[in-house]
């Protein structure tokens, strides 16, 4: 079982461009969320999915589109990047009735220049 | 909106000494998660609370679920140098699913 999987571990962009964050877990998980981690700020909630179909907003989900493709994949799209954005990205999981134990990815470092 | 408040920010300590962190909210949390993150990688909980005056162990890691639901605490007893990374609090938001997080307390062990 690899767990929760992240693609890339690092990428530049410039301001402007796009990129989509792949994320895919193999633990037959329902829910999956989406998280930025920026220093000394916890970890802030993008979007989550409770189940395959659904996705809902999170506290700062400006700026970012979200696609539950099937159960195993969630992806974060920017659209048009921003400085802002430079973060640490997260993907994490979890199984139904066990929303407190989310398994995570190893992060996604984003750097816009 | 609901935060969570964690103190130290940053903890340097002997390996062998205990340590103690706290989390604290201005509102009432029914759950209480003590997550750590080691150095490149994601968060993973070590303890989950749910009753208030709860006091639950794993290893050498004690954490307590305050009487007033508005606060916990986390002790490492006995510290070594694995302990080392972000230990962060976390408890639900508006929904079961979105849980709300401390900012982290870094916990460095000096050589």
């Amino acid at each position: 079982n690899a767990g929760v999987t992240q693609t890339p571990k690092f990428q530049v962009l410039k301001t402007g461009q796009s990129m989509t964050l792949q994320c895919a877990q193999d633990m037959n998980h329902n829910s999956m969320y989406w998280y930025r981690q920026d220093p000394g700020m916890g970890l802030r909630l993008i979007y989550y999915s409770a189940s395959e179909g659904t996705t809902d907003k999170g506290e700062v989900p400006n700026g970012y589109n979200v696609s539950r493709l099937n159960k195993r994949e969630f992806s974060l799209r920017l659209e048009s990047a921003a400085p802002s954005q430079t973060s640490v990205y997260f993907c994490a999981s979890t199984k139904r009735g066990d929303a407190d134990t989310q398994y995570f990815g190893p992060g996604t470092r984003l750097t816009v220049l | 909106g609901q935060q969570l408040n964690q103190s130290p920010q940053s903890m340097f300590i002997q390996e062998g000494e205990d340590v103690s962190m706290n989390c604290t909210s201005s509102s009432i949390f029914n759950t209480w998660l003590w997550y750590k993150q080691d150095p490149g990688e994601g968060p993973v909980l070590l303890i989950a609370l749910y009753k208030a005056g709860e006091l639950t162990s794993n290893g050498r890691l004690t954490a307590q679920f305050g009487i007033t639901r508005k606060d916990s605490f986390l002790n490492i007893s006995a510290s070594i140098p694995s302990d080392v990374g972000i230990y962060f609090c976390a408890g639900h938001g508006r929904s079961n699913y979105q849980l709300i997080w401390g900012a982290g307390t870094k916990l460095i062990i000096k050589p």
